[in-house]
């Protein structure tokens, strides 16, 4: 079993639509992170959070540790927002992390 | 400031060969952390390296070796190849253990 669940696999969406992207995770973290990485292979981190909620641009991030469970939230989706969105968690104080298997995501005009 | 850069970035090896893959971190940054990512088994953690020493290693053999260098500069190595080796090898750095981690774009590795 994988210790970080992400659904759905893939999503097609029309542009403007309302996105969210979900990860449950089965241990215990001291950080969830949100990744995205576009075709060609780059990794950019776009939240990091320990708790509550984190706003940038179009994107929002989530995080309930009680339920052990996060939200990627993309409002008014671009098709420049095409990628794979990789839930990871790490634990204590290292930078060990575990991934989840990403969700791709295209968004059409 | 510049990015993390990983040299070199397409590799083409032969099995039973070695390969030493190069990451420079960000000016500052002293965590350096090497990933591997396949189509089969997604990113998977190899290592973290934090002021010369190896902290963290995830579930790879003894053939995936790392270090880091007193300007953090990190090389990872792998001995005798096997053809499931070839992937992405990602580099990433931090300023500290638990903060924030910046990519590098990656080395591409295929062996034959």
């Amino acid at each position: 079993k994988n210790e970080v669940e992400q659904s759905p696999q893939n999503l097609t969406a029309q542009e403007e639509e309302f996105i969210t992207i979900n990860c449950s995770y089965s241990v215990g973290i001291s950080a969830l992170h949100w990744l995205q990485q576009h075709p060609g292979g780059g990794i950019v981190s776009l939240f990091m959070l320990s708790s509550g909620k984190k706003k940038h641009g179009r994107l929002i991030a989530t995080i309930n540790i009680q339920e052990k469970h996060s939200s990627l939230h993309i409002t008014a989706s671009h098709p420049r927002d095409s990628a794979v969105y990789i839930c990871a968690v790490s634990q204590n104080t290292g930078n060990q992390f575990y991934f989840g298997t990403g969700t791709s995501l295209t968004v059409i005009p | 400031k510049a990015g993390v850069t990983q040299t070199p970035r397409y590799l083409i090896k032969t099995r039973g060969q070695q390969v030493t893959l190069s990451c420079s971190p960000i000016s500052g940054h002293r965590s350096v952390s090497w990933y591997q990512q396949t189509p089969g088994q997604g990113l998977q953690f190899l290592f973290e390296y934090f002021s010369e020493t190896q902290r963290n290693k995830g579930n790879f053999p003894g053939r995936f070796s790392g270090r880091q260098f007193s300007n953090s500069r990190s090389e990872m190595n792998v001995s005798t190849l096997e053809l499931g080796d070839s992937a992405l090898y990602l580099c990433a750095s931090s300023v500290l253990q638990g903060y924030e981690q910046y990519f590098g774009p990656g080395t591409r590795l295929t062996v034959t």
